[in-house]
């Protein structure tokens, strides 16, 4: 089946820090892959995406390189800030119709100044 | 507006009230989603609609009743819910076909069930 794992948190950071969130998937054949953010009180906002092996996503200072070898997606910053403090989310989705996505648990992140 | 709009925000309600939660996309999707936030449980898939008909209902109870009247708008009928039922409620909206599968979010409807 369809799954995917990310690292428990939380995580707490000190701001200017270097972040890894790790994130793994197992699926058959070829899913596209996402990190999505959650902010205190809103929604789940799309991060980044990858939608083929080799492929790099990165917005906001944020990175994630969908590796089909070790059928992972870790996401990385060089420097966080305090105002990066959400849960991020990986999944994973495939490209037919009527799709869903299969979510990881989310990973807690604080960064205090 | 734009995006994935969600009301009401809050909503709190007793176990034999009927309420509705409304979403609406401007986004052009043709597929859109309900989803349960519990704390400390992953996101749950509840309902999917594509092009307004019903593609998939992960065994949610029959207390919640989904309505999708066009490709805009959904609604999340309750009835008789459970205090197990207070969460975060979040729709969502996507492409059906195509290059694009991610899904849009709006910012959820916290429910209190008391």
């Amino acid at each position: 089946g369809n799954s995917v794992t990310q690292m428990e948190g939380p995580v707490t950071l000190s701001e200017e820090a270097f972040l890894t969130i790790n994130c793994t998937y197992t699926a058959t054949g070829y899913p596209s892959l996402f990190w999505y953010v959650q902010y205190p009180g809103e929604g789940l906002q799309l991060l980044l995406k990858a939608t083929k092996a080799d492929d790099k996503g990165s917005n906001k200072g944020f990175e994630a390189t969908y590796r089909k070898e070790t059928t992972s997606f870790h996401l990385e910053k060089g420097s966080v800030q305090v105002s990066d403090s959400a849960v991020y989310f990986c999944a994973l989705t495939y490209q037919t119709g009527a799709n869903n996505l299969f979510f990881g648990t989310g990973t807690r992140l604080t960064v205090i100044p | 507006e734009t995006g994935v709009t969600q009301t009401p925000r809050h909503l709190v309600m007793g176990m034999t009230n009927k309420k509705s939660l409304k979403c609406e996309q401007h986004l052009g999707h043709n597929a859109m989603y309900w989803y349960k936030q519990s704390a400390k449980k992953p996101l749950e898939l509840m309902f999917v609609y594509s092009l307004e008909e019903r593609v998939e209902n992960n065994s949610v109870p029959s207390r919640f009743s989904p309505e999708c009247p066009n490709s805009s708008h959904l609604f999340l009928h309750l009835h008789t819910l459970q205090p197990e039922d207070s969460a975060l409620y979040l729709c969502a909206s996507s492409h059906d076909r195509g290059q694009t599968y991610e899904q849009y979010f709006g910012p959820g409807t916290r429910l209190t069930v008391t």
